[in-house]
């Protein structure tokens, strides 16, 4: 099993729709959580962290569950500027442990 | 902003040569990577530095070595490029603060290397 696993997509979602992502990780003892994003032919740029207790930034939802070892991103009112590719991102201790899913690939239509 | 820059966005090489990818971060950050992200695959960890002359292999060293002589600039190194190094190669640097290492890692634009 991959230590972060994502389904690649694509997903394909009208404008103004919701749209949610999950990545599973394999390790138990992983500590911190994050989705990045990336425009094609760009760099990942940090898009948030996740939280024990979820958290929300505008129209993105991030969660974190443990005990079924998965986090999960929700996009709300989908915007054509949404479309890029977002990656998790364990840490499972030191930088040397961080480790990145694939990505999942999203693409907004209007 | 923290700006993470390489040295080329495209390179092309051919097999057997030396290939050098320098990268360079202005925001005093003691921690610098380097990954390569291949389609299907991800990023893949090469070599990390938490400290200038200190470098710790990640989970893909084979074939490349780095070298940090100064806190800002962490060097790739492909001793000998070969084609299944053709990939597009990232650096990031990331900061630590109070002995914690910060989990945000900053990207510079990539280089896309071919090698034929």
């Amino acid at each position: 099993r991959k230590e972060v696993e994502q389904d690649p997509g694509p997903f394909n979602v009208p404008e103004g729709a919701t749209v949610a992502f999950n990545c599973t990780y394999s390790n138990s003892a992983s500590q911190s959580f994050f989705w990045y994003r990336q425009d094609c032919r760009k760099e990942p740029k940090l898009l948030m962290s996740v939280y024990s207790s979820g958290n929300e930034d505008g129209r993105f939802t991030a969660q974190l569950n443990r005990a079924s070892q998965y986090i999960s991103l929700l996009i709300r009112d989908s915007k054509l500027s949404d479309s890029a590719t977002y990656l998790c991102v364990v840490n499972s201790g030191g930088y040397q442990k961080v480790t990145f899913g694939t990505g999942t690939k999203l693409q907004v239509i209007p | 902003d923290v700006k993470v820059t390489q040295s080329s966005r495209y390179l092309v090489k051919r097999t057997g040569e030396k290939v050098f990818l320098e990268c360079v971060q202005d925001m005093d950050h003691e921690n610098m990577f380097w990954y390569r992200q291949d389609p299907g695959l991800g990023l893949r960890l090469i070599y990390f530095s938490y400290d200038v002359k200190m470098k710790e292999k990640g989970d893909i060293p084979e074939g490349y070595s780095v070298s940090r002589e100064k806190k800002e600039r962490f060097s790739l190194i492909l001793e000998s490029a070969s084609t299944n190094q053709t990939s597009m190669y990232l650096c990031a640097s990331s900061l630590t603060t109070q002995g914690t290492v910060s989990d945000t890692q900053y990207f510079g634009p990539g280089t896309r290397l071919t090698v034929l």
